[in-house]
């Protein structure tokens, strides 16, 4: 099946910094998402993103389908970012296009 | 209101019991989704089901049983729960017509003492 690979692990920034995070895949996907989940335990979908470039506020995402790699930019972090960062891929007509995830990285923002 | 929802949002349960978990959404989505998340981990996938009269194994059915009562409801159930089934269920959503997007329920936190 599909690996999912995420960098950092760990990630410890103060507010106000930039950062990313990366995630390598190892075979091509129909689906990409990125998720950030809190600290109560809720996902909160933040990008749908098989290929391409989006922005929402302060995040962006890009997927370079074809190299099986997508990153994710934080600019001016804030406390609330603090969390885990899972980028979830799926291909179609495997398990029902089931999301396999990546093991996450844990953000802690500093103020 | 959200879109999926979970019953219970908390649980503690004892060994050999049977538990269900509930997931409705009113997304009007086909296909809906349980997973299950361990500790310091990813999600898993534990069943699917593309529409009323279907139902999948995921990757970790073992324990695990599913019930499509309709459209917009989708349970869950332990028949007899030990302690490694101890963990955060997540049930999501995604539409058929539409993009792979799967969208997630708030989750129940099991405990299987």
């Amino acid at each position: 099946g599909i690996q999912v690979e995420q960098s950092p692990p760990d990630l410890i920034l103060q507010e106000g910094a930039n950062s990313t995070l990366r995630c390598n895949f190892s075979d091509s996907v129909n689906n990409l998402q990125w998720f950030h989940q809190n600290p109560w335990g809720q996902l909160i979908n933040l990008f749908y993103i098989p290929s391409g470039t989006k922005q929402n506020g302060r995040l962006s995402a890009t997927t370079v389908a074809t190299e099986r790699y997508s990153l994710l930019y934080i600019s001016s972090s804030q406390t609330t970012d603090s969390g885990v960062y899972f980028c979830a891929v799926a291909k179609r007509m495997e398990y029902g296009n089931k999301l396999v995830f990546g093991a996450g990285t844990i953000l802690r923002v500093k103020s | 209101d959200a879109d999926v929802t979970q019953t219970p949002r908390n649980r503690i349960t004892k060994t050999g019991k049977r538990i269900m978990l509930e997931c409705s959404q009113t997304k009007g989505h086909d296909r809906m989704y349980w997973y299950r998340q361990d500790p310091g981990l990813g999600l898993r996938l534990i069943y699917y089901s593309f529409d009323v009269k279907d139902i999948n194994k995921g990757e970790i059915s073992d324990g695990y049983s599913v019930s499509r009562q309709a459209q917009a409801k989708f349970s869950l159930s332990l028949e007899s729960a030990i302690p490694n089934q101890t963990a955060l269920y997540f049930c999501a959503t995604s539409d058929l017509g539409g993009p792979d997007t799967q969208y997630f329920g708030p989750g129940t936190r099991l405990t299987v003492l």
